[in-house]
């Protein structure tokens, strides 16, 4: 069964960072393309970014909201993804989940963590 | 970036009802597309992809049509597990962008 585990949010003040871990079982993690989507309260589904396995090259691609800020990558030897985000603004405040990806898509969803940023 | 619109954003249907939810993208994106499913607090579900096959476990009550521009998801008989909210998602280009969603309540 895929387990995807996202951890490592909470409340950040407004141009502060913040390290989003997500921590992955019983699928081929080094194998796997993954992805980060975000929701921000009340709101719809975002998608943030994506990286490919490192057997196709480990490229990412992201939102062009991200601009810079955002860097996904992982730690193969621990089946985790990490999304790190830099220079936070309030708009960014929303559960952030990773995925599977699968036929070109999202596939297998974590819960998501919350990140709130805020003064 | 490909822009997809979805409509309508809510609709009220009865059990039993045949409900279709579109989506438009700004350019063709063959079909590059997925449809899920989000119940409140709860992770996203697929249960489209490649516009029209069935994600494995998926009630063939759900179908999904389209190709190029002009996508549809249609459930055939709308039971009571099935109120919850709609997107779509194209994958054809980066960045990948959803519709904003449709909310399925009940009449």
């Amino acid at each position: 069964e895929v387990q995807l585990v996202e951890s490592g949010g909470g409340l950040v003040r407004p141009g502060g960072s913040l390290r989003l871990s997500c921590a992955t079982s019983g699928f081929t993690f080094n194998n796997a393309w993954m992805s980060w989507v975000r929701q921000a309260p009340g709101k719809g589904l975002e998608w943030v970014g994506r990286i490919k396995s490192k057997a196709d090259g480990g490229t990412t691609d992201y939102a062009s909201f991200v601009k810079g800020r955002f860097i996904i990558s992982t730690d193969d030897s621990k089946n985790t993804l990490f999304l790190q985000m830099n220079s936070l603004k309030s708009e960014d405040t929303a559960v952030y989940s990773c995925t599977t990806m699968s036929r070109g898509s999202s596939d297998q969803w974590g819960q998501g963590t919350l990140v709130t940023v805020s003064s | 970036d490909i822009q997809m619109t979805q409509s309508p954003s809510s609709l009220s249907a009865s059990v039993g009802d045949r409900v279709t939810i579109t989506c438009r993208a700004s350019q063709g994106i063959r079909n590059d597309l997925g449809w899920y499913q989000q119940k409140p607090g709860k992770a996203p579900k697929r249960l489209i992809y490649a516009a029209s096959s069935l994600q494995s476990g998926v009630p063939s009550r759900f179908s999904g049509s389209g190709s190029g521009t002009e996508f549809t998801l249609t459930i055939s008989s709308l039971q009571p597990e099935d109120f919850a909210t709609y997107y779509c998602l194209q994958h054809n280009s980066y960045p990948h962008t959803f519709g904003q969603g449709t909310k399925v309540e009940i009449k």
